[in-house]
């Protein structure tokens, strides 16, 4: 069974600091996918970022990254120049390989930005 | 625009009232799930579908029912809502190539009372 841990609660930033938000994962596919999504305060589940297992390189999209250590399973989201509207919950995912079944989330972190 | 569409957005409901929330999704994905969100346990899902007339338990699927007689429609059915699923529920759909991001619905808050 695939598994995904985020062990930050909360975490605070400065505003035009870069965080790091952690994830690992766990999972007995050799083929599988990492995803980030955002949930501002108004609940929407916002799709951010994806890294595929045979990825070599990390993925970045605009200020996100995924800081990517497959030999750790580790999936950090790593936001930089925090601002204000990055005020949020964020939700780390996997999905398998195959793609047949939903994914599965992780319990979130909620990022707060400081101005 | 593409797009996944929960109906109703808000519910307030009393124990033992069968009620359905709707979701429909216009990308002709074929895979759809409900998840429900709970402060401090993430999103659990409750059902999912990988096509018409397939669909499978989730990790809580208990007190919830799911059909897919169409691939755009997937409702989440509460034959007899109680207060332990007062929640925040989501549809999502995807497609069935590899490792394609979750396309959700705006989300469902349900209060039962």
């Amino acid at each position: 069974a695939q598994k995904i841990t985020q062990t930050q609660p909360g975490m605070f930033v400065q505003e035009k600091e870069a965080v790091t938000l952690d994830c690992t994962y766990d999972t007995s596919d050799q083929s599988y996918g990492l995803f980030w999504y955002k949930q501002p305060s108004s609940g929407e589940m916002i799709f951010l970022i994806y890294q595929g297992s045979y990825d070599e390189q990390n993925a970045t999209e605009g200020r996100y990254s995924l800081n990517f250590q497959k030999a750790r399973k580790s999936a950090n989201l790593v936001i930089s120049a925090s601002q204000l509207g990055d005020s949020a919950m964020y939700f780390c995912a996997m999905g398998p390989g195959g793609g047949n079944t939903p994914l599965v989330f992780g319990k979130g972190t909620r990022l707060s930005v400081i101005a | 625009e593409a797009q996944v569409t929960q109906n109703p957005r808000y519910l307030i409901t009393v124990t033992g009232k069968k009620l359905t929330v709707t979701c429909s999704q216009n990308m002709n994905h074929e895979y759809m799930s409900w998840y429900r969100q709970d402060p401090g346990l993430g999103l659990r899902q409750i059902y999912y579908s990988m096509n018409v007339e397939v669909t499978d338990k989730g990790d809580v699927p208990e007190g919830y029912k799911v059909s897919r007689k169409e691939k755009r429609n997937f409702p989440l059915i509460l034959e007899s809502p109680s207060p332990n699923q007062t929640s925040l529920y989501f549809c999502a759909s995807r497609p069935a190539s590899m490792n394609t991001e979750a396309f959700f619905g705006q989300g469902t808050r349900l209060t039962v009372v």
